[in-house]
């Protein structure tokens, strides 16, 4: 069983719209919880960190399901910028440890 | 500043080189992370340093060599390479590698330099 289960797409999406990703995660130990963006060719940036509380910057909400090992990351009123893969990102926190990334939801906005 | 300098942005080496690439943080984090990244697939995980020690080998090969001098700068030295371990080559650090407080995702944010991108002939 993969580790972080990711749709890779890709979703083609009309400007305007809402769009949502969903990813789940097989380690129910696991501490941490993130969105990374990555344009093509390109880092990975840090988009948010993902609460089970829910937590919203501007246009983006992401959701945290510890009972359902399920992250969300919701995009509202998409814009032509928001193009790029989505990395659903978990952080196991066994020890000291590094990131464990999902493959990646390639968004497409089109005008 | 959440900057990660890596240097150099593109390398092109032989089979029989030795080269380094470099990274750098001054963001007075005590972790520091390389990973890969093959074309159209995630980063994985190579190595993690915490508090200037190697804590994790992710079982890379020994052409693959990292040195950490001091809490800011992060080298992976590169001997012997294969044309297999073309890729890009991303360094990234945190404030701490361990598990943090509940509910403060922050202590393990990791930011991201923008990458050595390189090709083994």
């Amino acid at each position: 069983r993969k580790e972080v289960e990711q749709d890779p797409g890709p979703f083609n999406v009309p400007e305007g719209a809402t769009v949502a990703f969903n990813c789940t995660y097989s380690n129910s130990a696991s501490q941490s919880f993130f969105w990374y963006r990555q344009d093509c060719r390109k880092e990975p940036k840090l988009l948010m960190s993902v609460y089970s509380s829910g937590n919203e910057d501007g246009r983006f909400t992401a959701q945290l399901n510890r009972a359902s090992q399920y992250i969300s990351l919701l995009i509202r009123d998409s814009k032509l910028s928001d193009s790029a893969t989505y990395l659903c990102v978990v952080f196991p926190g066994g020890g000291a440890d590094g990131l464990t990334f999902g493959k990646g939801t390639h968004l497409i906005i089109q005008p | 500043d959440t900057e990660v300098t890596q240097t150099p942005k593109h390398l092109v080496m032989g089979m029989t080189n030795k080269k380094s690439l470099k990274c750098e943080q001054h963001m007075g984090h005590r972790a520091m992370y390389w990973y890969k990244q093959k074309a159209k697939k995630p980063p994985e995980l190579m190595f993690v340093y915490s508090y200037e020690k190697l804590s994790i080998n992710e079982s890379v090969p020994s052409r693959f060599s990292p040195e950490c001098p001091n809490s800011s700068l992060l080298n992976l030295h590169l001997h012997a390479l294969q044309p297999e371990d073309s890729a890009l080559y991303l360094c990234a650090s945190s404030q701490d590698s361990r598990r943090g407080l509940a509910g403060k995702n922050s202590y393990n944010e990791q930011f991201f330099g923008p990458g050595t991108r390189l090709t083994v002939l």
